[in-house]
């Protein structure tokens, strides 16, 4: 079974740091996506990253697919409380229609 | 509303005793697939569909069935349930199968097994 390992697992920070969470995995992926869930709901899409050395911004997210497309990492700048939520990692490998998810960042900002 | 809706919400049963848990999209999606969540595992597929009458297995099929008689719906069967199917079940649907794809979630079942 192909992992998609994220980092850290956990994570608390003061409103107004800045962080970055990664998302490893030895598997080539065709396209990685991110998404944030919130307690008593469902994931929700941020971002799909589908080239490799592929950025993308979303207001204070940068999210950046790896060169070799195996990796992927979202930094946030100036964290909100709003920001508070668990991230996933997601995505395909060439050939197949399996969906992998990673096993999940918890973050918490602190007012 | 474009939705994906999920019933029931919450559900406590005994081991053995067959239950349905019911998916239903109305964005005309052709990919649906079904997820369960569990502590520090994130989310493991467990079946997929790419279309009406065509499903396959995802990463954790054992125990589970599934059917796609139509485009808008996709039930998850468990026909002999056990303690170790005790998890927060979410069913996703996507426009087409592929990694580009947003994939739009229900709000979840959870599934206590005793």
């Amino acid at each position: 079974t192909q992992l998609l390992e994220q980092s850290p697992q956990f994570l608390s920070i003061q409103e107004g740091e800045n962080l970055t969470v990664y998302c490893n995995s030895s598997s080539v992926f065709s396209s990685l996506q991110w998404y944030r869930q919130e307690p008593g709901e469902g994931p929700v899409l941020l971002v799909t990253v589908v080239t490799g050395g592929e950025v993308k911004k979303l207001k204070r997210l940068t999210f950046q697919f790896g060169d070799a497309r195996k990796d992927s990492s979202l930094h946030i700048t100036a964290a909100q409380p709003g920001d508070t939520g668990l991230y996933l990692c997601a995505g395909t490998t060439s050939g197949t229609y399996k969906y992998i998810f990673g096993t999940g960042t918890r973050l918490k900002v602190l007012a | 509303e474009a939705q994906v809706t999920q019933n029931p919400r919450y559900l406590i049963t005994v081991t053995g005793k067959k239950l349905t848990v019911t998916c239903s999209q109305n964005m005309n999606h052709e990919y649906m697939s079904w997820y369960r969540q569990d502590p520090g595992l994130g989310l493991r597929q467990i079946y997929y569909s790419m279309n009406v009458e065509v499903t396959d297995k995802g990463d954790v099929p054992e125990g589970y069935k599934v059917s796609r008689k139509e485009k808008r719906n996709f039930p998850l069967i468990l026909e002999s349930p056990s303690p170790n199917q005790t998890s927060l079940y979410f069913c996703a649907s996507s426009l087409f199968s592929g990694g580009n794809q947003p994939q739009h979630f229900g709000d979840g079942t959870r599934l206590s097994i005793l």
